[in-house]
């Protein structure tokens, strides 16, 4: 079973960029990582994937064209990197391991990212 | 599809079953109707408890199936226990590279 380490919180600015890592120890990172974002006292909200075998992406369309999604295989770390961020970007970012874009077998612990002037 | 649409909450008691339901789904039979559902605890991160449709991961108790029947799968809980009281979530494509997540129902077990 691959456990997902994801990096600290982080408070931002309006109109600025984040950067969020995933790090999987025990296993590889699957056929694709996922990014699921969760506002306050809210659902879950898919954002996209990335295949760590081939690169490919596919995004959301309410962040796509702010958002980029990308692996390093040499150091089983996927990277979420959103920017102009608003704070209706403010929420729990999670990334999971899945076999198909659904089917999501581990998760990391969340990441709070706080947008706020 | 437009969206998956679930029950903001439902209840039971101990011992009782209950079912959740997602409707919206795609009613063909490909690889793009297939289902996942997820269970939130507060705080945590979510956890599978079924995957294509009706199979559960290793470690989720056999309390948990799955089904699907047209455009509307359903999640079963039987003999519910008191740490099954969590956030569910379906989800299920939207197209062949991206996916939805329906609203999540709130299940209380009183």
């Amino acid at each position: 079973q691959v456990h997902l380490v994801q990096s600290g919180a982080e408070v931002k600015k309006p109109g600025a960029s984040v950067k969020v890592s995933c790090k999987a120890s025990g296993s590889t990172l699957g056929s694709y990582i996922t990014w699921v974002r969760q506002a306050p006292g809210q659902g879950l909200e898919w954002m996209g994937w990335v295949s760590p075998i081939d690169g490919k992406a596919g995004y959301a369309q309410k962040v796509e064209g702010r958002v980029t999604m990308t692996t390093v295989t040499s150091s089983n770390t996927a990277y979420m990197d959103l920017r102009d961020l608003t704070s209706d970007d403010t929420a729990v970012y999670y990334c999971a391991r899945g076999w198909t874009l659904i089917w999501l077998d581990s998760w990391g612990q969340g990441t709070l990212v706080t947008v706020s002037s | 599809q437009s969206a998956l649409t679930q029950l903001a909450s439902v209840s039971g008691s101990p011992g009782q079953s209950i079912t959740i339901s997602c409707t919206g789904t795609s009613s063909d039979s490909g690889p793009y109707s297939s289902v996942s559902w997820y269970q939130q605890h507060p705080g945590k991160a979510p956890k599978l408890v079924i995957y294509e449709v009706s199979n559960r991961p290793s470690g989720v108790p056999n309390r948990f199936s799955g089904s699907k029947s047209g455009n509307t799968a359903s999640l079963t809980i039987s003999a519910l226990q008191t740490e099954d009281e969590a956030d569910y979530y379906c989800t299920s494509y939207r197209s062949s590279d991206t996916v939805f997540f329906g609203g999540g129902t709130r299940l209380t077990v009183l």
